[in-house]
């Protein structure tokens, strides 16, 4: 049973930054938030994770609430290579034995040319 | 790093027989992972290892499915014996880096009639 809420599906610009909201009213302190994307006939591939500081990477930028009940992906200049269907994911340290990925239904984002 | 590697590729038997899904996972990774994925159902985790141990096969659907890790090195998925509704999709995943990543496998797909 996935503990996130997400929009079941988004459509964006390409060129244009992609904001994915997730809700996890019910995180503990313990637990992380991940971002994994599924790109069609591939196998779900790790975007991003935070606790609780807004993170940045190459691919994405993570903006967790001060509550920590929710969340934003930003997918800063989306391209067509980035429809896909991203997962939210809450899930605690692999040190651990709770340490699983539950995915839910994800939100299938669609980047129109 | 060839990242994970699972065989094969497609399976397609039929019901009553046994299917074996073998997984090379990572080195250095600790946690591996099975998940299953289907259109009715989506991503669910069958069951996990941790430095070779099954830590939690709660989501193995029923005694037909049986898997062993007996090194760090090679792990499998066992039918027996298959049944049409265990046509899907079959991920085997690393995890439990320092960086608190999973990284999928391709995915055997397969297809028991």
């Amino acid at each position: 049973d996935a503990k996130t809420t997400q929009p079941p599906s988004m459509d964006c610009a390409e060129g244009r930054a992609a904001n994915l909201p997730c809700n996890h009213s019910t995180i503990s302190g313990n637990e992380y938030v991940y971002w994994y994307r599924q790109i069609h006939s591939q196998g779900p591939q790790y975007i991003i994770h935070g606790l609780k500081n807004n993170e940045t990477n190459e691919m994405a930028s993570l903006i967790i609430t001060e509550d920590r009940k929710s969340s934003t992906l930003i997918l800063p200049h989306a391209t067509l290579r980035d429809t896909a269907v991203y997962y939210c994911i809450v899930a605690s340290l692999p040190l651990s034995n709770d340490y699983k990925l539950s995915f839910g239904a994800g939100t299938t984002v669609t980047v129109r040319a | 790093d060839a990242g994970v590697i699972q065989s094969p590729r497609h399976e397609v038997t039929e019901m009553g027989q046994e299917v074996t899904l073998r997984c090379k996972p990572i080195s250095g990774h600790d946690y591996l992972f099975w998940y299953r994925q289907t259109m009715m159902r989506g991503l669910e985790l069958l069951i996990y290892f941790n430095n070779n141990v099954p830590i939690d096969d709660s989501g193995m659907p029923e005694d037909r499915f049986s898997a062993k890790m007996p090194n760090a090195s090679f792990s499998t998925l066992k039918i027996q014996p298959s049944e049409p509704r265990d046509s899907a999709v079959y991920f085997c995943v690393a995890g439990g880096g320092f960086m608190d990543t999973q990284y999928f496998g391709p995915g055997t797909r397969l297809t028991v009639l």
